[in-house]
């Protein structure tokens, strides 16, 4: 499966615990996205990153909530002492390299409970 | 105000309808315009997309741009049963990231 992998599909949290997420982009893609879709609504940017770097996180929230995209390995979401409003769906996207757009491809995401 | 405006539905058809998909949008800098599909419990999966204004079309899916009245539509003809998901318009300046409509859930009744 060539597509974006992340995982956990499922992870359940309690209250103050962390939270990591994992993402892998598609082969040959070195853009990373990460995205929040909360019940009936659609999917709200949080971060950008290539290798090594972040380039736009002006959908992070300030605290609690980082994301790295190391030379070797996934991208991660790391949520820092959970809250109930944490549970939501995480998906990540990935993109070629530039500097031609391509459409972002999608991932299933992790769907987080947070008890 | 959002950035983007979807037509909220949810839509029901009957097997065979034409459908019609509606988004707009205030941001200028908007080129590309993207319509994904989604399935239950799933991600989006890309269907189409297009630059600036214009049609595209693409078997049964025909996407249409109207940058004037930052307007676009999806129209998907002789729909199918499985064509019941919930479809999400998207739209990007040309790099980063992607601004999302909240989706509209269509059924189309076989």
């Amino acid at each position: 499966n060539a597509g974006v992998m992340q995982n956990p599909r499922h992870l359940v949290r309690r209250r103050g615990q962390e939270a990591r997420l994992r993402c892998s982009p598609m082969k040959g893609h070195s853009h990373v996205y990460w995205y929040r879709q909360l019940p009936e609504e659609g999917l709200k940017f949080m971060v950008y990153l290539q290798k090594e770097n972040i380039i736009d996180e002006s959908g992070m929230p300030k605290e609690r909530f980082s994301a790295e995209f190391p030379k070797e390995g996934p991208s991660i979401l790391r949520i820092q002492q959970v809250v109930r409003g944490d549970s939501a769906a995480y998906f990540c996207a990935s993109s070629p390299r530039e500097p031609a757009f391509e459409p972002q491809h999608f991932g299933d995401g992790t769907r987080l409970s947070i008890l | 105000q959002k950035e983007v405006e979807q037509d909220p539905g949810p839509l029901s058809v009957p097997e065979g309808a034409i459908v019609s998909l509606n988004c707009t949008y205030s941001n200028s800098a908007f080129q590309y315009f993207m319509w994904y599909r989604q399935y239950s419990r799933k991600g989006p999966e890309l269907l189409m997309y297009t630059y600036s204004s214009g049609n595209k079309e693409d078997g049964r899916f025909t996407a249409q741009v109207d940058k004037s009245s930052k307007y676009i539509s999806l129209f998907i003809r002789d729909s199918q049963p499985s064509d019941s998901a919930t479809y999400l318009c998207a739209m990007n300046g040309g790099a980063g990231k992607s601004t999302f409509g909240d989706g509209t859930t269509l059924t189309v009744k076989p």
